[in-house]
């Protein structure tokens, strides 16, 4: 079956450029998070949603950061005003008992 | 100090080696725990789920040791295509799970 997708697989800012990440989880899922994970380092929690709702965003690095889920399916990270620190690849994750499934990550460069 | 730890590596280990990671944590109240294995530019995969029995799957071993507070990962007969990044991962019992850096294998020919 169809796993995690994201998109887009790679992004390319300008700093001060607005950025938006899709993630597609699988379907039927209830639990969505968002990682942020830098060169080196393993993932850092962002976010989390169950459904629709957006239950922590206790990992956001600031306000420029925000996520939503309108729907319960899919969901987009939205990062405002992008800066260089924020280069990194964005993961997202759904959720099946304690297993996490990632999609592919989109990987972002902020020049 | 990081609320999961790892040794990042790179532990080089020739083909058909016994290679084993180990992985602390800080939170004495975490209730499970994992190995994901992500290969390079790739994404987190669950390698497996590590019991308080410990377990084992096919030449790999997990263990945890709740009274130290760590886990290992034994590998044994190591193949070139074991190679990769192995992240420990543990969870509180909600619905957080915390990521160490990873340690990174390169089996050599």
């Amino acid at each position: 079956g169809a796993g995690v997708s994201q998109s887009p697989r790679y992004k390319v800012a300008k700093r001060g450029q607005d950025v938006a990440l899709r993630c597609d989880p699988i379907s039927g899922h209830v639990s969505l998070f968002w990682y942020q994970q830098a060169l080196g380092q393993g993932p850092e929690f962002l976010t989390y949603f169950q459904n629709e709702a957006q239950l922590d965003k206790s990992g956001l690095p600031s306000d420029r950061f925000f996520a939503e889920r309108p729907e319960g399916s899919v969901s987009t990270l939205k990062i405002q005003r992008t800066q260089q620190e924020d280069s990194a690849v964005y993961l997202c994750a759904s959720t099946e008992g304690p297993e996490q499934f990632f999609g592919p990550g989109t990987r972002l460069t902020v020049l | 100090r990081k609320e999961v730890e790892q040794d990042p590596g790179p532990f080089n280990v020739p083909e058909g080696a016994t290679v084993a990671f180990n992985c602390t944590y800080s939170n004495s109240a975490s209730q499970s725990f994992f190995w994901y294995r992500q290969d390079c530019r790739k994404e987190p995969k669950l390698l497996m789920s590590v019991y308080s029995s410990g377990n084992e799957d096919g030449r790999f071993t997990a263990q945890l040791n709740r009274a130290s507070q760590y886990i290992s990962l034994l590998i044994r007969d190591s193949k070139l295509s074991d190679s990769a990044t192995y992240l420990c991962v543990v969870n509180t019992g909600t619905y957080k799970y915390i990521f160490g850096t990873g340690t990174r294998l390169k089996v050599l020919a």
